[in-house]
């Protein structure tokens, strides 16, 4: 079974441009999360969603925004980037089943460096 | 609020040597669970484990184990006869379970170099 997949691998961006990052869970995965990882703050929970549903959000401005797929695909964008904004974005996906918690399983993420 | 502390930010050891990585967490829930996920220099990161908070018993997996006590609110991760393949940054991470809603608190990660 394939992982989940992250596109692009890697991307520049200028100072107050948008940026939409994709990722794609693995098979049968419903519930998609989004973790941002820089060297200063860590690895840190952006938001999850369920069933195109988001269900939780972490303590990001509203720069940052989601959405999920029927297919459970999910797109993260952050518009107006600023040079705080370079990180890793990882996606994470699992399965979900009732009110479960399961093991999250991480994408490669994507690299995003703010000039 | 949920906290997970892992104090030793790098560690050094040479090939065969067994190495500890220690994590403290915090949480008021009741119900959770406690992971260790392993980032290697590609960036992904890899699940090793997960334990529930009702499950105290230690787990071993090949040359890795895992030490959960409740009572010092610890999830230590023990490698046996370590290799240069294991050189990586180590992550402890705790999620609990509110209503439907869960996300991974992360600790800041240790480390890990495994000298030939």
């Amino acid at each position: 079974k394939a992982g989940v997949t992250q596109t692009p691998r890697y991307l520049i961006k200028t100072r107050g441009q948008q940026v939409t990052l994709s990722c794609s869970p693995i098979s049968g995965h419903r519930s998609v999360s989004w973790y941002q990882q820089t060297p200063g703050q860590g690895l840190q929970f952006l938001f999850e969603y369920f069933s195109e549903t988001q269900r939780n959000k972490g303590n990001f401005p509203g720069r940052f925004s989601g959405r999920q797929f029927s297919n459970s695909r999910s797109e993260m964008n952050v518009s107006t980037l600023e040079l705080g904004d370079s990180a890793l974005y990882l996606c994470a996906s699992s399965l979900e089943q009732g009110a479960r918690s399961d093991t999250q399983y991480f994408g490669p993420g994507t690299r995003l460096t703010v000039l | 609020a949920q906290k997970v502390t892992q104090a030793q930010t790098e560690i050094s050891v040479v090939e065969k040597e067994d190495v500890t990585l220690d994590c403290v967490y915090e949480t008021r829930d009741t119900t959770y669970y406690l992971f260790w996920y392993k980032q290697p220099p590609s960036g992904e990161l890899v699940f090793l484990i997960r334990r529930n908070s009702f499950d105290e018993q230690n787990e071993i997996s090949g040359r890795y184990s895992w030490n959960f006590q409740k009572s010092t609110s610890s999830f230590n991760f023990t490698i046996t006869a370590s290799q240069v393949v294991d050189s990586a940054v180590y992550f402890c991470a705790l999620s609990a379970i509110r209503g439907s809603a869960r996300q991974l608190t992360f600790g800041s990660g240790t480390q890990l170099t495994v000298l030939p």
